[in-house]
């Protein structure tokens, strides 16, 4: 299958600063990227749906102003946790699906912890 | 409300053989499904998907059935191996590219 490398694995940082995760497909072009979040045995929630070179749309209840999204290329997309809370702390997890396939392929995740 | 449902959390099977698991769904617009397994601490992994123009998709010892009209799918493993353990999505959308929901996921234990 296609890969797409996601960046950092995991992350500490103190509350009020800014973390900034990076998700790259390797091998395809990714014309849409999805960014998920994952609470302890729970199902992944869709946050947001970037299209390259669009700005992302989010799902109704998460903060544009505080969970920014770029997806500048084809091969790469990044979101930016700002002034993060501890509240934040969550695994963090991006996919990717290339042109009219059904197919999303994901990233390794993010562990954010916010102290 | 929950579009995609997976009303079993858990499942226990020996090894060797049969793992069904079960999806329902309640958004009749969605065409595409599809199935991602998940190790903890990890990114799901695409298994197998289905369009709504099939009934039935075939890939190894992973097959998945879709009844649309009662807008239900299940993922069959045989046989199932202890490696197969892991938290099983079904998920869904609306067209190949439109945004895909998940289901609660159910964690599947094989047991040799």
């Amino acid at each position: 299958g296609a890969v797409v490398s996601q960046h950092p694995s995991r992350v500490i940082c103190k509350s009020g600063t800014s973390v900034k995760i990076e998700c790259r497909s390797l091998d395809f072009q990714a014309t849409t990227m999805f960014w998920y979040r994952q609470f302890p045995k729970q199902s992944l929630m869709l946050m947001a749906t970037s299209n390259e070179g669009s700005k992302a749309t989010y799902e109704q209840g998460v903060e544009k102003d505080k969970f920014l999204i770029n997806h500048a290329s084809l091969t790469l997309s990044t979101l930016t946790v700002t002034s993060a809370h501890p509240e934040d702390s969550s695994f963090y997890i991006c996919s990717a699906r290339e042109g009219k396939r059904a197919e999303a392929f994901f990233g390794q995740g993010t562990r954010l912890t916010v102290v | 409300d929950q579009q995609v449902k997976q009303n079993s959390p858990s499942l226990s099977v020996q090894e060797g053989r049969i793992s069904i698991l079960n999806c329902d769904y309640t958004n009749s617009m969605f065409d595409y499904f599809l199935w991602y397994k998940k190790y903890p601490a990890e990114g799901p992994t695409f298994l197998i998907s289905i369009s709504s123009i099939k009934d039935k998709n075939e890939d190894g010892r992973f097959t998945v059935f879709l009844n649309k009209s009662a807008k239900h799918l299940s993922l069959h493993i045989v046989p199932s191996q202890p490696g197969d353990s892991a938290v099983y999505f079904c998920a869904a959308s609306v067209t190949s590219y439109d945004k895909v929901i998940f289901g609660p996921g159910t964690s599947l234990s094989v047991i040799p």
